[in-house]
């Protein structure tokens, strides 16, 4: 069964950084691209960021780049989001998310980790 | 980027009705097309994926069909359970785009 669960989310000030993490079982990790997708409250949902099985190839939305970094760590089958220069519109629920395969669907989502961006 | 505009926003329906909702990119994106469901609180579920296959495990009064720049989802014999927000999202080139959503609610 695949499980994703995400952690690192919190209450951080504008300006500040945050990493949140993404612990991925159930599937050979390294096989697949990962996404992170975000969610402000009472939004939609707003993709952000790939990165592909090998960690050679990532892709941004155009309103993160410059401020996240997607990383994986497949030894450990953990996804990463490194946010840095955080703005209040930052703040969502970020979900971890499997992808079927390069430039596929998503086909699992982790239950998500609430960034709250606020003085 | 390709953009998705997904309508009704909302839509007010009972149970045992017909609901169809509709997905628009801005250029054609062959099938590279997937429809999700979410309740309040949770996680996106994964409905249909390739804009009109079937997810394993869903209720096959759930269907998706389109290619090119129309999509369809289309919900016959709604139950309780499909009352929820749905999203489709393109996979055809990055970014990835979601459509805005369609909240269908009980009449």
């Amino acid at each position: 069964e695949v499980q994703l669960l995400e952690s690192g989310g919190g209450l951080v000030q504008p300006g500040g950084s945050l990493r949140l993490s993404c612990a991925a079982s159930g599937f050979t990790f390294r096989y697949y691209a990962m996404s992170w997708v975000r969610q402000a409250p009472g939004k939609g949902l707003e993709w952000v960021s790939v990165m592909s099985g090998s960690g050679g190839q990532t892709y941004y939305v155009d309103s993160v780049k410059g401020r996240f970094t997607i990383s994986r760590d497949n030894s450990k089958n953990t996804l990463y989001l490194q946010m840095n220069s955080l703005r209040a519109e930052d703040t969502a629920v970020y979900y971890c998310a499997k992808d079927r395969e390069w430039l596929a669907e998503i086909d699992y989502w982790g239950q998500g980790t609430l960034v709250t961006v606020s003085s | 980027d390709i953009q998705m505009t997904q309508s009704p926003s909302s839509l007010s329906a009972s149970v045992g009705d017909r609901v169809t909702i509709t997905c628009r990119a801005s250029q054609g994106i062959r099938n590279d097309l997937g429809w999700y469901q979410q309740k309040p609180g949770k996680a996106p579920k994964r409905l249909i994926y390739a804009a009109s296959s079937l997810q394993s495990g869903v209720p096959s009064r759930f269907s998706g069909s389109g290619s090119g720049t129309e999509f369809t989802l289309t919900i016959n014999s709604l139950q309780p359970e499909d009352f929820a927000t749905y999203y489709c999202l393109q996979h055809n080139s990055y970014p990835r785009t979601f459509g805005q959503g369609t909240k269908v609610e009980i009449k």
